[in-house]
């Protein structure tokens, strides 16, 4: 089975900006999270998303936000970009019922 | 990588020799708990898991164990191998399916 894909691998972004990150998961995964990955903050959840519904939340501002379609891909977007955006932002992909995660590469986003 | 900046605990192992990875956790309702595995420029890579019901888990090269009194767990890798060398991740899971990550430890593999 291909592994979870993110898309695009490495983006360059300026302050205000919008940007729109993509997540295919696993194939039969239905549930797709988020994650910001900082060296200063570490791994933090944003968002869960399973069955085109947002299940779950972190603790971040509504400048972050996401969907999820039908055939289960995902993707999260951050409007009014700022520079401590910058990150890597990585999807994890779980088959329904099971907790355990599978995580894309990760998609690497610098505000400048 | 990711990592680089972030002031991790770092531990240093001779090839060949075990590693214990000690974690911490917060929430005593935590209910799952994942050890993940990350090399640089990669995602976090799954290795084991252990539920709340269980205070050893056996895999490959791997055990991980739980104790929920001091809400401590740890991960045990035999033969340390230079393929081992990464930034190693204990998650726990409690209500939903959120995960809440540890800061991290950094394993040096010295040949």
């Amino acid at each position: 089975k291909a592994g979870v894909t993110q898309t695009p691998r490495y983006l360059i972004k300026t302050r205000g900006q919008q940007v729109t990150l993509s997540c295919s998961p696993i194939s039969g995964h239905r549930s797709v999270s988020w994650y910001q990955q900082t060296p200063g903050q570490g791994l933090q959840f944003l968002f869960e998303y399973f069955s085109e519904t947002q299940r779950n939340k972190g603790n971040f501002p509504g400048r972050f936000s996401g969907r999820q379609f039908s055939n289960s891909r995902s993707e999260m977007n951050v409007s009014t970009l700022e520079l401590g955006d910058s990150a890597l932002y990585l999807c994890a992909s779980s088959p329904a019922g099971v907790y355990e995660q599978y995580f894309g590469p990760g998609t690497r986003l610098t505000v400048t | 990588g990711e990592n680089v900046g972030l002031h991790l605990p770092t531990l240093s192992v001779q090839e060949g020799d075990n590693s214990i990875i000690n974690c911490a956790y917060s929430n005593s309702a935590s209910d799952y708990f994942i050890w993940y595995k990350q090399e640089s420029g990669k995602g976090p890579q799954f290795i084991i898991d252990i539920r709340s019901n269980m205070d050893k888990r056996q895999g490959q090269r791997v055990t991980v164990l739980l104790n929920k009194t001091v809400k401590h767990l740890s991960l045990q890798i035999a033969a340390t191998q230079p393929g081992d060398s990464a930034v190693y991740f204990c998650a726990e899971k409690a209500a939903g399916n959120k995960l809440t990550f540890g800061g991290g430890t950094r394993v040096l593999v010295k040949p």
